[in-house]
């Protein structure tokens, strides 16, 4: 079954605007990561963190993870039309080498 | 990070038949993995693939219907049998290194069986 569960499934804002996403997962977590996919394309890891972490930052890359409720957001600043993606989480249950378990995604539309 | 190849891009095929998948990866890497993903859907494992023995499938999924070779650190083939129309969707390969957690995705294959 997948472990993650992102919400909303999809997401509609203007250029400029911040987007918020977020994922909730079942069990204990090694680490959790964020991919962007462009039109059912290849995936791009956008930044991982880890168990132990609460916040992480990456350009104009938000991530939180709140193990206590088995959740993490992933806030994109200042949007823009190239941010127009599906957006997954992905588990990491291991320690070991990485087996991921998807999210179901949200789609993010960005509009000029 | 690891530059990937897929190769087709994307292929339509017939009911009944076969087709091989080729990833191809610019490094040596540890781990080598092959998903599928369903229209509109997100990523499901189908397989590891071991380097030099036999490939590492999730639940739901089974050699005779996916067979996946893997000759070397560097190549790994996916094939889909006996194709459907259920099995339409984008086979992606990803990899991995020791001590790294990130995965590196190939472009993807879009597959149709009509």
């Amino acid at each position: 079954s997948q472990q993650g569960e992102e919400d909303p499934q999809a997401l509609s804002i203007q250029e400029g605007e911040n987007a918020t996403m977020n994922c909730s997962y079942k069990t204990s977590i090694n680490n959790l990561q964020w991919y962007r996919q462009n039109s059912g394309r290849g995936l791009v890891h956008l930044i991982l963190i880890r168990s132990n972490e609460r916040e992480k930052h990456s350009g104009r890359l938000r991530v939180t993870l709140d193990t206590s409720k088995k959740s993490s957001s992933l806030l994109i600043t200042a949007s823009r039309a190239a941010d127009t993606a599906s957006y997954f989480c992905a588990t990491d249950q291991n320690s070991g080498y990485s087996t991921l378990t998807f999210g179901k995604g949200t789609m993010l539309l960005v509009s000029p | 990070s690891a530059v990937i190849s897929q190769k087709p891009s994307r292929d339509i095929c017939q009911r009944g038949t076969s087709l091989t998948i080729q990833c191809q990866v610019d490094s040596q890497v540890t781990m080598m993995f092959w998903y599928r993903q369903q229209p509109g859907q997100s990523l499901t494992l189908i397989a590891t693939a071991n380097q030099g023995s036999e490939a590492t499938y999730e639940s739901g999924f089974v050699i005779d219907k996916f067979p996946i070779s893997r000759p070397n650190l560097t190549f790994s083939t996916l094939t889909v049998s006996n194709m459907s129309p259920e099995d339409s969707s984008i086979y992606l390969c990803s990899v991995t290194s020791t001590g790294l957690h990130e995965q590196y995705f190939g472009p993807g294959t879009r597959l149709t069986v009509t």
